[in-house]
């Protein structure tokens, strides 16, 4: 389809190993946004991307924590020597340009479910 | 503290029944937008609704209606006549001009449960 798809659908990995998380977002939309949903939390914002310009970063939780996104389109959320606090639903999203002032609605995906065990 | 705040963490009614999900938002921004947001059980958040807060009127899609006061700085959503498909995790969000990029704020989420 021509939603946003999410890979892995589901990770378990051992502390202390990398993992990462990649997301492919509708086609055209210049907004793509990472959330993690914790096990009775809201979405909790980690970083968000806007065509050409500088990442919002501001929500990543520790330097363990990073994002690219490569030719406006796919992104990877890597995380560093996983901690089991880090288990979590790894949300992606995308929107149409929300610089013009104009904020559409984000369209998600199914999301990454990690475990750390 | 937290920008929107969804005081019900779950509800629980039975099939008719009509449920009132609230949201209450915080911002200094005359410009803003608000969202609701259904998770059902399969996961994936569908967008419900966006209002910008220049535009107070309600909003009827079916059995579902919206009621946005700025006084109070709500946004509730009703369920008219529930069903069990209702039967979700509803997140109400908040976007604002905060450093130069409208970044969704959701609040906690709550939990509907409708019973057959």
């Amino acid at each position: 389809g021509a939603g946003v798809s999410q890979s892995p659908s589901n990770k378990v990995t051992e502390k202390g190993k990398d993992v990462e998380l990649r997301c492919d977002p509708i086609s055209g939309h210049t907004a793509l946004y990472w959330y993690r949903q914790s096990l009775g939390q809201g979405l909790e914002f980690l970083i968000y991307f806007q065509g050409n310009s500088a990442p919002d970063k501001s929500g990543l939780p520790s330097d363990r924590f990073s994002a690219e996104r490569t030719g406006g389109s796919v992104s990877t959320l890597t995380i560093q020597r996983t901690q089991q606090e880090d288990s979590a639903v790894y949300l992606c999203a995308s929107s149409l340009d929300s610089n013009r002032g104009v904020t559409g609605e984000l369209f998600f995906g199914e999301g990454s479910r990690l475990t750390v065990l | 503290a937290q920008k929107v705040t969804q005081a019900q963490t779950e509800i629980s009614v039975v099939e008719k029944e009509d449920v009132t999900l609230d949201c209450v938002y915080e911002t200094r921004d005359t410009t803003y937008y608000l969202f609701w947001y259904k998770q059902p059980p399969s996961g994936e958040l569908v967008f419900l609704i966006r209002r910008n807060s220049f535009d107070e009127q309600n909003e009827i899609s079916g059995r579902y209606s919206w009621n946005f006061q700025k006084s109070t700085s709500s946004f509730n959503f009703t369920i008219t006549a529930s069903q069990v498909v209702d039967s979700a995790v509803y997140f109400c969000a908040l976007s604002e001009k905060e450093g130069g990029s409208y970044i969704p704020t959701f609040g906690r989420g709550t939990s509907l449960i409708v019973h057959p």
